[in-house]
């Protein structure tokens, strides 16, 4: 069965540039979640997404956005970007938004700011 | 945001037991402790989690203390393919926030 797929791999963007980031989550989970890793530091939360609907947010700007499609998919989109942008970003999935059930990460986006 | 401490980073040899600590003081009553470790240019792979009582499964044993303000990770035998990032999380009841810190990175010794 196929985990938590994620595109691109790797990107470079400019200073002031835009990216979208994908990820499909595991087939059956309904809950998607985002998280930034920047080098030498453990992922910090950025979003999560269940049913569609933002159900959490981290402390980020809001130069980052998410949205969940009628599938499950979920991009997300960072706008103005900066060199502190420059990070692995990962999606995680889950059957539900519960305590009980574990998330499952892709293997990441790592985006270079220049 | 609930915290956990862990130290930077520990050493085992290969094929003995490894016990990774983790404190976490301020745990409130309804968070589930969780570990994930991550490998070198991989996503967080989960390990095991618990609530109050300890925990088996075919990767890993968690310890949790009475008072829950720590637990134990114990590798029952390492191998070199155990060498990578451990973190020790506490999960916010309201949904998928995990709260990671800057784990242990634990090398194994052949």
């Amino acid at each position: 069965d196929a985990g938590v797929t994620q595109s691109p791999t790797h990107l470079i963007k400019t200073r002031g540039q835009h990216v979208t980031l994908r990820c499909s989550p595991i087939s059956g989970h309904k809950s998607v979640s985002w998280y930034q890793q920047v080098l030498g530091q453990g992922p910090q939360f950025i979003f999560q997404y269940y049913e569609k609907e933002e159900r959490g947010r981290g402390n980020f700007p809001d130069r980052f956005s998410a949205r969940q499609f009628p599938n499950y998919s979920s991009e997300l989109n960072v706008n103005a970007l900066l060199l502190g942008d420059s990070a692995l970003y990962l999606c995680a999935s889950s059957e539900m938004g519960a305590l009980l059930y574990t998330i499952y990460f892709g293997e990441g986006s790592w985006l270079t700011v220049v | 945001d609930a915290k956990t401490t862990q130290p930077n980073s520990m050493e085992s040899n290969e094929e003995e037991p490894v016990h990774l600590p983790c404190n976490h003081s301020t745990i409130s009553g309804t968070d589930y402790i969780h570990w994930y470790r991550q490998l070198p240019s991989q996503g967080p792979e989960y390990v095991i989690h618990g609530l109050t009582s300890n925990v088996n499964n075919r990767m890993a044993s968690l310890a949790i203390a009475e008072d829950r303000k720590s637990s134990t990770l114990i590798l029952h035998r390492a191998t070199l393919r155990d060498a990578a990032v451990y973190y020790c999380i506490l999960r916010v009841p309201t949904g998928n926030q995990f709260y990671f810190g800057t784990g242990t990175s634990l090398t194994v010794i052949p």
